[in-house]
This record gives C-alpha cells, structure tokens and sequence, in this order.
C-alpha cells in the first residue's frame, strides 16, 4: 500500500461538537503531518510527528488536538471549533531518513465544514 | 524567516508552447526546493527535488543561489500539465517545515 488515506472525505459540525479526523499510512514511514488548507491558498503546516512524537506545533489553537497512537495512524482531534476553521485538512507522511529533503505524500485530505 | 514567491497566481499557454513557472525564496541558511503539483481533482504530489537534478514529465528546475530562484520549466506544454503548481521550501537545518509558495494555476488550451 503506497497511499495515505483520510477519514471521512466530508465533515460537518457544529461549533460546539467534538469529531476526530483520521490518517493512515502503510509505508513504513516514520514522520506525519497535519496541514490546513484554505480555498485558493497553499497548505499551512499545523504539526508534525517524528516517531510517534510530536516535534513540531506550529502555534495551532487548542481546540485542534493532534494524537499520534502508532507509526501508522495520524489522528486530529477537533472540539469547540469556530466556522474560520473550516477548510481542507491535510495528512501527509515520510520517510523520516532523509531529513529536510524528506519527500511527503499526501492523502485527498478531509473537507471541513463548521457550522 | 524563510519565505516563498511564487509571482504568477494564472498562467495560460497553448499546448506546444514553453512555460515557465516563477519561484523566489528568501532563506538564510542552505534549504531544499521542490515543486509540488496537484491535478485535478488529484492530491497533491511531489513533482521534483532540486537535489535530484532529474527531469520529471518534462519539467525541468534549476536552483539559482545567487537570484535566490527555483523556476520550473518545460520546452513543450501539453494540455495533462494543466494543474495548480506550488514551489515549496524545506529549511536545511529545520526538517518537516516544509513552506509551500502560494501556487500558480497553470492551463493550457489547445
């Protein structure tokens, strides 16, 4: 398996809802990341994990909560969201090994939409 | 900071043509350049490595420290190149923040 996959594809919820969105990857890779992407922007990083640990946050508000539970598996949990943070949500993995030249592989992402 | 320009937000060719895709980066240190690309209704996927030095579907890239440039380019466009292109830096000494420009829509009509 060479694909990083989401769940679910759409999402809506209200603001005072808790939901969880989901990421896989069976590559073997040992780095994954979260990344938001508005219409018509580029992707913005949100957090990486590197061996199931997190090393990198870029300042992201609380109510966006990332959990990494094995290599394999991404998680972003979402509580008490605003409608400003519905967007494109994006997973993406690599090796880990070749550092900044690490390649990343995204999945088709989870569209987001708080009501 | 580091950041990424990527000037052109549309570019429109006729199959045939070259296209020439603008980036600029400002970074301190040594970083890596890639170019990503997504078609559509695809996700998005790496294009090429500046370090790879290689040529993918025909694009090529050339890493100009000195213009501080990492513009994509390919001698004959055709219409599968049709696809949002986005210039991306890795800092050398920061890996996973990867910092993508803010894209440039490319079409080509036949």
């Amino acid at each position: 398996d060479t694909e990083v996959t989401q769940t679910p594809k759409h999402l809506v919820m209200g603001m005072t809802n808790k939901k969880s969105l989901k990421c896989e990857q069976h590559m073997g890779h040992r780095a994954m990341y979260w990344y938001k992407q508005k219409a018509k922007k580029p992707p913005e990083l949100m957090f990486v994990y590197s061996y199931e640990k997190l090393s990198i946050n870029e300042s992201v508000p609380s109510r966006f909560s990332p959990e990494c539970p094995n290599s394999s598996l991404l998680n972003l949990h979402l509580h008490a969201l605003q409608p400003e943070d519905s967007a494109l949500y994006l997973c993406a993995s690599s090796s880990g090994l070749a550092g900044a030249l690490d390649t990343q592989y995204f999945g088709p992402g989870t569209r987001l939409t708080v009501l | 900071a580091q950041r990424v320009t990527q000037p052109e937000k549309l570019l429109s060719v006729f199959k045939g043509a070259p296209v020439e895709l603008k980036c600029n980066y400002s970074y301190s240190g040594s970083p890596e350049l890639f170019w990503y690309v997504q078609y559509s209704r695809q996700r998005l996927q790496l294009l090429l490595r500046h370090i790879s030095r290689e040529s993918i579907k025909g694009f090529t890239a050339d890493l100009n420290k000195g213009e501080t440039s990492f513009h994509l380019k390919k001698p004959f466009a055709q219409e599968e190149d049709s696809a949002m292109y986005y210039c991306a830096l890795s800092p050398g000494d920061s890996w996973g923040k990867l910092q993508f420009g803010a894209g440039t829509q490319v079409v080509v009509t036949p």
